[in-house]
């Protein structure tokens, strides 16, 4: 059975830095592209970043040069390190396994169950 | 970047009837690369659609979508009681992948 577990959510204050991981099991983790999603309150879902299985990396413009992803296979963990977060972006940020294969993102097919990030003074 | 619009915003019906939810993209998708997702309340979304027709494994046969180019429908021939949702289209064919601002179907 798939699984995907986040941690690291909480409170920060405008500015400050978090970062976020997901446990992935039941699937060979290696083998798929990973993204993060995300969603502010009563809003609907924004992709925020993904990496293939080489290791590349891709954003929007609204998070380039203040969030990075990155993944290590030996222990099956998805990361999401955010430096200098607004209020924005405030949301709850699901983990996302891609449905098709490593080479880029495509569709999301199991998603993890969130961790909410509030960034508040 | 490709935007997404969802129509109608609510959409009210009863248990039995058919539901059609649209998705319309501000350019072309390139290669029907569009995906459908239902969440419920509390809920991460479910993969119901993928490549603007094909059903996720085990999704039931009364969800079906259709569509190509910038016009996406998915519909449910007949709604059951778990299928009051919010309904999110997902274009995956040019970065940055974009999702639409959700269709929510409820108890009418």
């Amino acid at each position: 059975e798939v699984q995907l577990l986040e941690s690291g959510g909480g409170s920060v204050q405008p500015g400050g830095s978090l970062r976020l991981s997901c446990a992935a099991s039941g699937f060979t983790f290696s083998n798929y592209a990973m993204s993060w999603v995300r969603q502010a309150p009563g809003k609907g879902l924004e992709w925020v970043s993904g990496i293939d299985g080489s290791g590349h990396t891709y954003y929007p413009d609204s998070v380039r040069g203040r969030f990075t992803i990155s993944r290590d296979d030996s222990k099956n963990m998805l990361f999401l390190e955010m430096n200098s977060l607004r209020a924005e972006d405030t949301a709850v940020y699901y983990c996302a396994k891609d449905g098709f294969s490593a080479s880029s993102i495509y569709f999301f097919d199991y998603w993890g169950q969130g961790t909410l990030v509030t960034v508040s003074s | 970047e490709i935007v997404l619009t969802q129509s109608p915003g609510t959409l009210s019906l009863s248990p039995g009837e058919r539901a059609t939810l649209s998705c319309r993209a501000s350019q072309s998708v390139d290669t029907s690369y569009l995906a459908w997702y239902q969440q419920k309340p509390g809920q991460a979304p479910r993969l119901l659609i993928y490549a603007a027709s094909i059903r996720a494994t085990g999704i039931p046969d009364r969800f079906s979508g259709s569509g190509s180019g910038t016009d996406f429908t998915l519909t449910i021939s007949r709604l059951e009681p778990e299928d009051f949702a919010v309904y999110h289209c997902h274009q995956y064919g040019d970065s940055p992948f974009t999702f639409g601002p959700g269709t929510k179907v409820d108890i009418k």
